[in-house]
């Protein structure tokens, strides 16, 4: 059964630093998604990695994939309050369309 | 397009009384899923569809439990008797499902409070 771990749950972080959130997971995927949410609010995409060495950036965060290793990251790149909410990373277990949420990382980011 | 719509965005019931939520997914995407966030369990998959046919509902936590997809364009997951332990925020999500486009799309959940 797939397994999806996040770490830290939770991260305080001041503003201009960098940090990176950890997703791994238990079983063969090659296809991973990171999602955002805001308090109150539904969850918004932010990346799609579909493949070995997969990175994708977007403003201050990158995100990248390694199967092998089975481990997704979220890399933060001097955080900005803006970046305050609860990440999610989710694996599409193989070979099948279910998609397995982890259990978020909570980040504060303060002046 | 107008994204997922979810109805209602709140509900609230009585112990026993039977709630029915209800999806329409994005127009073209053939798979749907249905989640539930609890700040205890996180988000669970608890049913989903493909093509409208149900593929994997080992996620549903009892028999009170069921879900339905009558058409692409329409879904409803339904608690009967509800328990105040259902209180939770549901999330349907749906998604194209082609070899480039995996990508999954939230509604705006609702929130439900079983008292």
């Amino acid at each position: 059964e797939l397994k999806v771990e996040q770490n830290p749950l939770f991260l305080s972080m001041q503003e201009g630093k960098n940090y990176t959130i950890y997703c791994n997971y238990s079983t063969t995927s090659d296809r991973l998604y990171w999602y955002r949410q805001d308090p109150g609010k539904s969850l918004e995409s932010l990346f799609v990695l579909l493949s070995n060495g997969a990175v994708k950036q977007e403003g201050r965060l990158m995100a990248s994939l390694d199967t092998k290793a089975r481990l997704s990251t979220l890399h933060i790149t001097a955080a900005v309050h803006d970046l305050s909410a609860t990440y999610f990373c989710a694996v599409e277990s193989f070979n099948t369309d279910k998609l397995i949420f982890g259990t978020g990382t909570r980040l504060q980011v303060f002046p | 397009d107008a994204g997922v719509i979810q109805s209602p965005r709140h509900e609230v019931t009585e112990m026993g009384q039977e709630v029915t939520l209800r999806c329409k997914p994005i127009s073209g995407h053939n798979s749907l899923f249905w989640y539930r966030q609890t700040m205890m369990r996180g988000l669970e998959l608890l049913i989903y569809f493909n093509n409208n046919v149900p593929i994997d509902d080992s996620g549903m936590p009892e028999d009170r439990f069921s879900a339905k997809m009558p058409n692409a364009s329409f879904s409803t997951l339904k608690i009967q008797p509800s328990e105040p332990r259902d209180s939770a925020v549901y999330f349907c999500a749906s998604s194209p499902r082609t070899d480039t486009n995996t990508e999954a799309f939230f509604g705006q959940g609702t929130r439900l409070t079983v008292v």
